[in-house]
């Protein structure tokens, strides 16, 4: 199985404050990367596909980057309404696979 | 406006049964792949199992952790997406989502939009 490794697992940051979380596969994906906010209590929002292109309605705050095995989601100026657990998923190969998670607080 | 919305959790003993059932509209159904993902109380999202469409024969995938134990079925002319499963067992408990699948060239498939999510818990 491809092991998808997040980091940070968590972080404190500021209204306005650009943010950026890391992904990071165990083999290649050919960009075969998803990025998924959740918050509590509520199903996950699909945010990017394909490791940079943006879901229909997403705004453009947020913006994904990398190949390989390498990848990055960055928000680019955090609003109150951001503040939530961020998941990356490769989709390369069976079974699918999700990072641990990254939950972005208010500082 | 696509709508997944699910059904059929609930409590149900180790070893028990139960069907989820994940009803779809706003979309053609059938054109499209369909997948099941899970999450445990304070865990990550853990994906399940798929259903591919009728072009590609029906045909489904499964995680380890649920093969020989979870079926993953549809039936496009209610528009719903079905998860079946038996021998329950209590790491089995969990929040259960339907997600549907797009597919674009150069993209693969990925998922687009999300079920509200059902409880399934598994205790004696």
């Amino acid at each position: 199985d491809i092991q998808m490794t997040q980091s940070p697992s968590s972080l404190s940051a500021s209204v306005g404050d650009r943010v950026t979380i890391t992904c990071r596969a165990s083999q290649g994906i050919n960009n075969y990367l998803a990025w998924f906010q959740q918050k509590p209590g509520k199903a996950p929002k699909s945010l990017i596909y394909a490791a940079s292109s943006l879901q229909s309605g997403v705004p453009s705050k947020f913006s994904g980057s990398g190949s390989g095995t390498d990848f990055t989601l960055t928000i680019s100026s955090l609003q109150p309404e951001d503040f939530a657990t961020y998941y990356c998923q490769q989709y390369n190969n069976f079974p699918l696979t999700f990072g641990g998670g990254t939950n972005v607080e208010i500082k | 406006e696509v709508q997944l919305v699910q059904s059929g959790g609930g409590l149900v003993q180790p070893g028990g049964s139960l069907r989820l059932s994940c009803a779809a509209s706003g979309f053609t159904f059938s054109d499209h792949y369909m997948d099941w993902v899970r999450q445990a109380p304070g865990k990550g999202l853990e994906w399940v199992g798929r259903s591919r469409n009728k072009g590609n024969s029906y045909t489904t995938e499964y995680a380890a952790s649920v093969k020989g134990r979870f079926t993953v079925s549809r039936d496009d002319s209610k528009n719903s997406l079905y998860l079946q499963m038996n021998s329950l067992k209590t790491e089995d408990t969990a929040v259960y989502y339907c997600a549907r699948l797009k597919w674009l060239q150069n993209s693969g498939f990925f998922f687009d939009y999300w079920g509200q999510g059902t409880l399934v818990t598994v205790s004696s």
